[in-house]
Parts: structure tokens; C-alpha cells; sequence
């Protein structure tokens, strides 16, 4: 199975701050990974798809990157309502797996 | 809009079974595969189980396999998920989510609780 190592596995930081997320697979995906946003209390959504490419609606301070084995997801200025747990989640092979989720705070 | 809808969770007994069920709506379900992905309390998410557009593949996480069988019926827009020997180590929020193929999965329902306790 494919290993998907996130980190960091909380952060905190304040409104208007750069956020970065990093995902790492235990072997190439190529580009066959998403992230997504949970918010307390509420099922997953989607951000982004195929490493970079924003899910409709989604806010433009939302940026995916990578290929391979790593891959970052950054916020470029996180607002309140970013407050949520981030998942990555490779689909390259089956099993599909997760990371092991990112929980960002607001100071 | 497109929708999912799951039911089915409860509490029950250690060993017992339970079947979910996830019912879809404003898109044509038959041509999508579905998934199955879980969130035990306080803990991350888990990929569960994908069954194929049509239903002739599937696939289980290892942690369920041979307890639990993904399914669905295309006549009624409805996706299942059979669950045998239950442990309580299968408490979880239980969400059903849409694939599109390269692209992940992009339609997720609200989530049905199951806990299995004596």
C-alpha cells in the first residue's frame, strides 16, 4: 500500500500569515493526489485535485503543488475560516490513502 | 445540485451487522464509481472501500476486508455497504463520496454514525 506522510500534523498561526502543508508518498504518484478541508463538525470537501488544480469555488489563496512524492498545499493568507483539518489523499493505486491530517488553528 | 444521502448507522452489539446506505440524487449515478470513507472519533480519515461505476470491481481497505462488502444498485441510485463482525474498533462517522476518476473525490455526503459497543 501507499503511505502518505503529512506534516505538519498541527500548526498555528495568525490571520494573514503564509501556511504550507506537506504531504510525501511512499513511492511516485505522479500527480494523482487531493486535498481536502474539514471543518469541525462538517464531512470533507474538496479543495484540490491533481496536485494543483483548485476545486470550483474554492479561494484563490489556495495553491496546490508537487509531483512525485511531494506535494504542498498552501494557504497564501489564512483567513478565520480556514480553521480546519487538511487531508491529503492519493488515488494513484488502489488502496486510496489519506494522510494523517494537518489541524490549523488561528492564533 | 448534486447530493448524497447516508442512513443506516446505529448502535450495535460487538459481532452483529449492520448495512448502510447512501442514496444519490441530481447526477447519473450509474456512471460514476463510489467510495466509502470512515472517521473514527477524534481521529483522521479513512479510506474504506470503492466499488466500480457499474459494480463489477471493488475494492476494501485491509482493515475491513472479508468483514465488510461496498455495493450498489443502479435501478434505485443507491450505494451500500455491508458490514458483518462488527469490532468496536469500526466506531466512526461513515461518509459516501462521489469519484470522478483523476480527479478524487468530489461529492460527499453528510456522514452516518455507527458504534459498536456491548
Amino acid at each position: 500500500d501507499i503511505e502518505m506522510t503529512q506534516s505538519p500534523s498541527s500548526l498555528s498561526a495568525s490571520v494573514g500569515d503564509r501556511v504550507t502543508i506537506t504531504c510525501r508518498a511512499s513511492q511516485d504518484i505522479r500527480r494523482e493526489l487531493g486535498w481536502y478541508q474539514q471543518k469541525p463538525g462538517k464531512a470533507p470537501q474538496r479543495l484540490i485535485y491533481s496536485a494543483s488544480t483548485l476545486h470550483s469555488g474554492v479561494p484563490s489563496r489556495f495553491s496546490g503543488s508537487g509531483s512525485g512524492t511531494e506535494f504542498t498545499l498552501t494557504i497564501s493568507s489564512l483567513q478565520p475560516e480556514d480553521l480546519a483539518t487538511y487531508y491529503c489523499l492519493q488515488h494513484y493505486r488502489d488502496p486510496w490513502t489519506f494522510g494523517q491530517g494537518t489541524k490549523v488553528e488561528i492564533k | 445540485q448534486d447530493q448524497l444521502v447516508e442512513s443506516g448507522g446505529g448502535v450495535v452489539q460487538p459481532g452483529r451487522s449492520l448495512r448502510l446506505s447512501c442514496a444519490a440524487s441530481g447526477f447519473t449515478f450509474r456512471s460514476y464509481a463510489m467510495h466509502w470513507v470512515r472517521q473514527a472519533p477524534g481521529k483522521g480519515l479513512e479510506w474504506v472501500a470503492l466499488v466500480s461505476y457499474d459494480g463489477s470491481k471493488n475494492f476494501h481497505a485491509h482493515s475491513v476486508r472479508g468483514r465488510f462488502t461496498i455495493s450498489r444498485d443502479n435501478s434505485k441510485n443507491t450505494l451500500h455497504l455491508q458490514m458483518n463482525s462488527l469490532r468496536p474498533e469500526d466506531t466512526a462517522v461513515y461518509y459516501c463520496a462521489r469519484e470522478r476518476g483523476h480527479y478524487g473525490l468530489d461529492v460527499w455526503g453528510q456522514g452516518t454514525t455507527v458504534i459498536v459497543s456491548s
